[in-house]
């Protein structure tokens, strides 16, 4: 079982839709979670932080189920620049700076 | 402020040549991770420096491989006799003093490696 699991898509939708990625990770002890968010070619750029409690920055919500070891991104209202690949990425281990990252689910927003 | 500064950003080299990819944190940081993301492949970890000193290289392939940060300059990520699989976007990061986590830790454009 691979350590961050993600649907890669594409996920095609057009604008103003609501869409949601969905992510399990194998390891327990993992101890933060994040949506990164990665364009073409391009570095990774933290998107936000994941927490139990659930969090929202504007039309993005996070969502972590530690029970059942999955995280959600849901993002509404789509905009054309919301296209990108989105990481799923967990902190586990002895040294909380080894993040493990998914392969990504690229999203294309559609005019 | 500068970022996380990398170079070269686009690198060919030939089977059997060395690369070297450097990187420069960002002002007052002084952790750095490499990273490699393989094509159609997620990120993954290779190797945690501080100045002068390796704290984790459990994700360095076993030979070919060394990383350096000296007391001056920028980090070196090195890779001997280069073979086409070694092909990738290497990313550099960078974090304050204390070791960071995903969301303190802030990642350089990338160096792309094209073995041919």
């Amino acid at each position: 079982r691979k350590e961050v699991e993600q649907d890669p898509g594409p996920f095609n939708v057009p604008e103003g839709a609501t869409v949601a990625f969905n992510c399990t990770y194998s390891n327990s002890a993992s101890q933060s979670f994040f949506w990164y968010r990665q364009d073409c070619r391009k570095e990774p750029k933290l998107l936000m932080s994941v927490y139990s409690s659930g969090n929202e920055d504007g039309r993005f919500t996070a969502q972590l189920n530690r029970a059942s070891q999955y995280i959600s991104l849901l993002i509404r209202d789509s905009k054309l620049s919301d296209s990108a690949t989105y990481l799923c990425v967990v902190s586990s281990g002895a040294g909380s700076y080894q993040l493990t990252f998914g392969k990504g689910t690229k999203l294309s927003v559609i005019p | 402020n500068a970022g996380v500064m990398q170079n070269p950003r686009h690198l060919v080299r030939r089977r059997g040549q060395e690369a070297r990819l450097r990187c420069s944190p960002m002002k007052g940081h002084s952790h750095v991770y490499w990273y490699r993301q393989l094509p159609e492949e997620g990120l993954k970890f290779m190797v945690y420096l501080q100045k002068e000193n390796i704290i984790d290289e459990s994700g360095m392939p076993k030979e070919r491989f060394s990383a350096e940060f000296p007391k001056e300059g920028p980090s070196i990520l090195r890779i001997q006799q280069v073979v086409r699989g070694d092909s990738a976007a290497y990313f550099c990061a960078s974090s304050p003093d204390d070791a960071g986590t995903g969301n303190t830790i802030y990642f350089g454009e990338g160096s792309w490696l094209t073995v041919v």
